[in-house]
C-alpha cells in the first residue's frame, strides 16, 4: 500500500520569508511521481509542481522547488518569497503504479502568510 | 486550457434521495476520477474510469457508484444519500498515458445532506 504524510496540519509564515511544507511517502514502486496542488478557500485544486522518481534535479517552477530526498522517502516543497495569496491549503500527492494514473493525497497543511 | 466543469457548486439534499453529481471535461481526457474531501483526511478517491463504461473502485466505493456513458462526462450516484455522506466533491481527469502530467480538478461540489 502507498502512503502519503504530511505533518504539519497547519503553518504561519510571514510575508516574503520562505516556507518549508514537508511530506513524505511509502512505496515499493521504483518507479513513481509526487504531485503538490494547492487548495484556496474558493475550494479549486492549483497544480504547482511535479516530480519523477527518475528526475536527478529538483522540480521548480517559479517560485515553487521541491526539495526531493529519495533515500528519505521526502518531497518537500519550498515557496520563496511568500505572498498574502499562498495562504490555502497545500496537498502532496502521490502517482500509483498501474493503469489508471490515480493519485494517493496527503491530509494537507493550511497554510497563512502574515503581513 | 483543460476545463473540468461540476454542474454545482452546492447542494443539499434529503436523506434517502437519489443524488446524482455531473462532471464533464473538455480535453478528451481518457481517465476520470471522483475524490471526496473531509478536514483531516485529504481526498480519497471514490471511484475512476479510464475509458468509456469501463468503471474502477477506489478507496471509499461504498454507497455510491459512477457512470461514463460519454468520453467527456463521469457521473457520481448517490443511490440513498446519507448524512455521512455531506462532504466536498471533487472530479478531476488526466491522460491516460502521460504519466508526468497532473490531474485536473473541477471546482467541487459542497453536498449537504439533511
Amino acid at each position: 500500500a502507498q502512503k502519503i504524510t504530511q505533518t504539519q496540519p497547519g503553518m504561519f509564515v510571514q510575508e516574503k520569508e520562505a516556507v518549508t511544507l514537508d511530506c513524505t511517502y511509502d512505496t515499493s514502486d521504483q518507479s513513481y511521481g509526487l504531485f503538490w496542488y494547492k487548495q484556496p478557500s474558493s475550494g479549486e485544486m492549483i497544480f504547482l509542481i511535479y516530480q519523477g522518481s527518475y528526475d536527478e534535479q529538483n522540480a521548480t517552477e517559479g517560485r515553487y522547488s521541491l526539495n526531493f530526498q529519495k533515500a528519505r522517502k521526502s518531497a518537500n516543497l519550498v515557496i520563496s518569497a511568500s505572498q498574502l495569496g499562498d495562504s490555502a491549503m497545500y496537498f502532496c500527492a502521490m502517482r500509483e503504479g498501474g493503469y489508471g494514473n490515480k493519485l494517493v493525497f496527503g491530509a494537507g497543511t493550511i497554510l497563512r502568510v502574515k503581513s | 486550457d483543460v476545463k473540468v466543469t461540476q454542474s454545482s457548486r452546492y447542494l443539499v439534499k434529503r436523506t434517502g434521495e437519489k443524488v446524482f453529481l455531473e462532471c464533464v471535461q473538455d480535453m478528451d481526457h481518457e481517465n476520470m476520477f471522483w475524490y471526496r474531501q473531509d478536514p483531516g483526511l485529504g481526498l480519497r478517491l471514490i471511484y475512476f474510469s479510464y475509458d468509456v463504461k469501463m468503471k474502477e473502485k477506489g478507496d471509499i466505493p461504498e454507497g455510491y457508484s459512477v457512470s461514463r456513458e460519454k468520453k467527456e462526462r463521469f457521473s457520481l450516484i448517490l443511490e440513498s444519500a446519507s448524512t455521512n455522506q455531506t462532504s466536498m466533491y471533487l472530479c478531476a481527469s488526466s491522460l491516460v498515458r502521460v504519466l508526468d502530467q497532473p490531474q485536473h480538478f473541477g471546482d467541487g461540489t459542497r453536498l449537504s445532506i439533511l
